[in-house]
């Protein structure tokens, strides 16, 4: 039979634009988190990852909200730049799953030149 | 420091073959786990070695093994090979695993073909 794949939410964003990349998670267990980028061909690379007792993280043009209320996590991208065409991942783990991450379908960003 | 190295980066195997892909982790990290990432079902964790023992495992049949040597490089092992094992194999090391924001770093995978 058919087979039916995940279907990855994606997000196109002009190059120059700010991007922003959403996750939501369920376990009220999560303490940490992670953004991983994965490009064609490539494993997850680290981005950016945030403690549960901090809403906001930033780095190099990446910042990481953390809103645990709502159990939701988002990237934001400033300045999007063709080289970060990629698949994003959010990465979970409780202080109940020992060093399991549980990882978010992903969501597919193309930035157009 | 070198990442996570994994070896070979693509295998080709027909239905009933066994397979065995190797992972050295960081140097210093002591816990690697692995994870099978498809088009279907994205990125499923298959399990977790620290100290040469297995410390966590995912949902997969009896099929999927691994182990891990004195030096923290871990191999795994898929016997009876079936198509819907071709998928991207990724291993991802952390320097325990105990500290609850211990991060995982990928390697590059291997990418298996079952035909």
């Amino acid at each position: 039979g058919e087979s039916v794949g995940l279907h990855l939410p994606t997000l196109s964003v002009q190059e120059g634009d700010n991007s922003i990349i959403n996750c939501a998670y369920s376990n009220s267990a999560s303490d940490y988190f992670i953004w991983y980028k994965q490009e064609s061909g490539k494993g997850p690379q680290f981005i950016i990852d945030i403690r549960s007792n901090m809403d906001k993280r930033q780095g190099q043009r990446v910042t990481v909200l953390l809103n645990k209320t709502v159990k939701h996590l988002s990237l934001q991208i400033a300045a999007t730049q063709p080289g970060d065409s990629a698949v994003y991942f959010c990465a979970e783990k409780g202080w109940d799953t020992g060093n399991q991450f549980y990882f978010g379908t992903g969501t597919s960003l193309t930035v157009i030149p | 420091k070198a990442g996570v190295t994994q070896t070979p980066r693509y295998l080709i195997k027909t239905r009933g073959q066994q397979v065995t892909l190797s992972c050295s982790p960081i140097s210093g990290h002591r816990s690697v786990s692995w994870y099978q990432q498809t088009p279907g079902q994205g990125l499923q964790f298959l399990f977790e070695y620290f100290s040469e023992t297995q410390r966590n495992k995912g949902n997969f049949p009896g099929r999927f093994s691994g182990r891990q040597f004195s030096n923290s490089r871990s191999e795994m092992n898929v016997s009876t090979l079936e198509l819907g094992d071709s998928a991207l194999y990724l291993c991802a090391s952390s320097p325990s695993g105990r500290a609850s924001t211990d991060t995982q770093y990928f390697g590059p995978g291997t990418r298996l073909t079952v035909l």
